[in-house]
């Protein structure tokens, strides 16, 4: 049983639409992560949050806004996304930022953009 | 910039046989960390085995066992006593221990591992 649960699993929207995907830990953790899992490409950290703030930013198109209000929560509104865009998201969380550290991810949110 | 390669995109093996899954990467760095991270299908990515650079022993987690060879850059896994349950997506990843966020792995694109009954 997971310890990182994301929502929705699948959401499918139109270019014009606007949407959010949830994330939430129940592992105490202090870190939490936005990947993006395209087929056949390696995962892309997105954004990075250390204790709610964010720390990281890897260049991501700003259509794509994050928000962490708690250490436990973290999410990712999308609105006016492209069709490219369509790929699993997956959040991760880890024990504050430090070395060596393990992930633990979500099963991720599956995204369609029509 | 450091990167990763897998090199075999696929690979399949017999429910009891072991099969070794190949990772290669590029640093100029001395100390680093090597993972193994699983993801089955349509479920979570889990680590699998972790190796930190300065140790020269390979890592060993039950039946799942790595071949770190440091001057080849090479970070194989070994599966032993394969089971159905091991088929997934295998990721290997990078990171260094110089700054930076912990989630910034490097990782490859991947292995899938099918398992034949």
């Amino acid at each position: 049983e997971t310890g990182v649960t994301q929502t929705p699993r699948h959401l499918v929207m139109g270019m014009t639409n606007k949407k959010s995907l949830k994330c939430e830990q129940h592992l105490g953790h202090n870190a939490m992560y936005w990947y993006k899992q395209s087929a056949k490409k390696p995962l892309e950290l997105m954004f990075v949050y250390n204790f709610k703030e964010q720390t990281e930013n890897n260049s991501v198109p700003s259509r794509f806004s994050p928000e962490c209000p708690n250490s436990s929560h973290l999410f990712l509104h999308l609105h006016t996304l492209q069709p490219e865009d369509s790929a699993l998201y997956l959040c991760a969380s880890s024990l504050e930022d430090s070395v060596g550290g393990e992930l633990f991810f979500g099963e991720g949110s599956r995204l369609t953009v029509l | 910039a450091q990167t990763v390669t897998q090199s075999q995109p696929e690979m399949s093996v017999q429910e009891a046989e072991t099969v070794t899954l190949s990772c290669t990467y590029d640093t100029s760095e001395s100390d680093y960390y090597l993972f193994w991270y699983k993801q089955p299908p349509s479920r979570q990515m889990i680590l699998v085995i972790r190796q930190e650079a300065y140790k020269q022993q390979n890592a060993t987690e039950n039946r799942f066992s790595v071949n770190f060879q440091k001057a080849a850059k090479s970070f194989s896994l070994k599966i032993s006593d394969s089971q159905l349950g091991d088929a997934a997506m295998y990721f290997c990843a990078y990171r260094s221990v110089y700054g930076g966020s912990q989630g910034n792995l490097i990782f490859g694109k991947g292995t899938k591992l099918s398992v034949k009954p």
